[in-house]
C-alpha cells in the first residue's frame, strides 16, 4: 500500500526558533498534499492543501507567514514553522492524495508532536 | 466549522460486544470516508463509501450511508482490543478537493 513518511516524530525547540516537517510520498506520486493540525483529543484541523508547484491554499485563520508550505516535487512537502512559540505546541500531520488511481482516500503520515518551550 | 459530527464522542465497551458510531454531515457529498487513529500516531483509512451506494462491509467493519439523512454510521462487530483507538469520519464534498473530518469517537475496548 502506500506509504506517507512524515519527520521528525517529535521535536523540541525553544520559543522563537523555527521548525521545518517533512512529508515524503514514498511509493507513489502524490500531487496534493494537505496538513493537519490536532490537538489533544480533538479532530484535525485542516491548515492548507499543498499543490506540486503552486503556492499553497490556506485556511481561514491560518497565517501563511507563520506556517510556511513548499511542495517542490510530487513526493515531498514542507512545513516550516516560523518563530515558533508555545501556543505553537501541537501535533501536526501531513496527508498525501495519490495523482491517479486510488486518489479519492487519503494517506497519513505518522504525525510529528512539536514541543515549544 | 467542521463538517462532520460524530456521536458517541467516547464509547467504552467490553471485548467481543459490537461497536456502533454514527456521523453526520452538513453539504451534499462524493463520498464519505472512517479513518482510525492510534494514540499519538497517523490516521489509517478504513473504508471508503460513495454518495450512491448504502452500505459497505470489509471484514468486521460495517459502514452504512444515509444521504437523505445526511448520516453514516460504522459498525465493529466481534469487538478487540486492538480495535481501541479513535475513529473520524470524514466527507469528500462536492466541489471541493479536500477532506473535512469529524470531531471523532474514541473507542475502548476493554479486555
Amino acid at each position: 500500500g502506500a506509504v506517507v513518511s512524515q519527520h521528525p516524530s517529535w521535536v523540541i525547540c525553544k520559543s522563537g526558533t523555527s521548525v521545518k516537517i517533512e512529508c515524503r510520498s514514498l511509493d507513489f506520486q502524490a500531487t496534493t498534499m494537505f496538513w493537519y493540525r490536532q490537538f489533544p483529543k480533538q479532530s484535525l484541523m485542516l491548515m492548507a492543501t499543498s499543490n506540486e508547484g503552486s503556492k499553497a491554499t490556506y485556511e481561514q485563520g491560518v497565517e501563511k507567514d507563520k506556517f510556511l508550505i513548499n511542495h517542490a516535487s510530487l513526493t515531498l512537502s514542507t512545513l516550516t514553522v516560523t518563530s515558533a512559540h508555545p501556543e505553537d505546541s501541537s501535533f501536526y500531520i501531513c496527508s498525501a492524495r495519490a495523482n491517479r488511481g486510488l486518489n479519492e482516500k487519503l494517506f497519513f503520515g505518522s504525525g510529528t508532536q512539536l514541543s515549544v518551550l | 466549522s467542521q463538517q462532520g459530527e460524530e456521536d458517541p464522542q467516547a464509547l467504552s465497551i467490553q471485548e467481543g460486544e459490537n461497536a456502533t458510531m454514527n456521523c453526520s454531515y452538513k453539504t451534499s457529498i462524493n463520498n464519505l470516508q472512517w479513518y482510525r487513529q492510534n494514540s499519538g500516531r497517523g490516521l489509517v483509512h478504513l473504508i471508503l463509501i460513495r454518495s450512491n451506494e448504502r452500505e459497505k462491509h470489509s471484514g468486521r467493519l460495517r459502514v452504512t450511508l444515509d444521504t437523505s439523512k445526511k448520516s453514516s454510521s460504522l459498525l465493529i462487530t466481534a469487538s478487540r482490543a486492538a480495535d481501541t483507538a479513535s475513529y473520524f469520519c470524514a466527507t469528500d464534498a462536492r466541489g471541493a478537493q479536500k477532506l473535512v473530518f469529524g470531531q471523532g469517537t474514541r473507542l475502548t475496548i476493554n479486555p
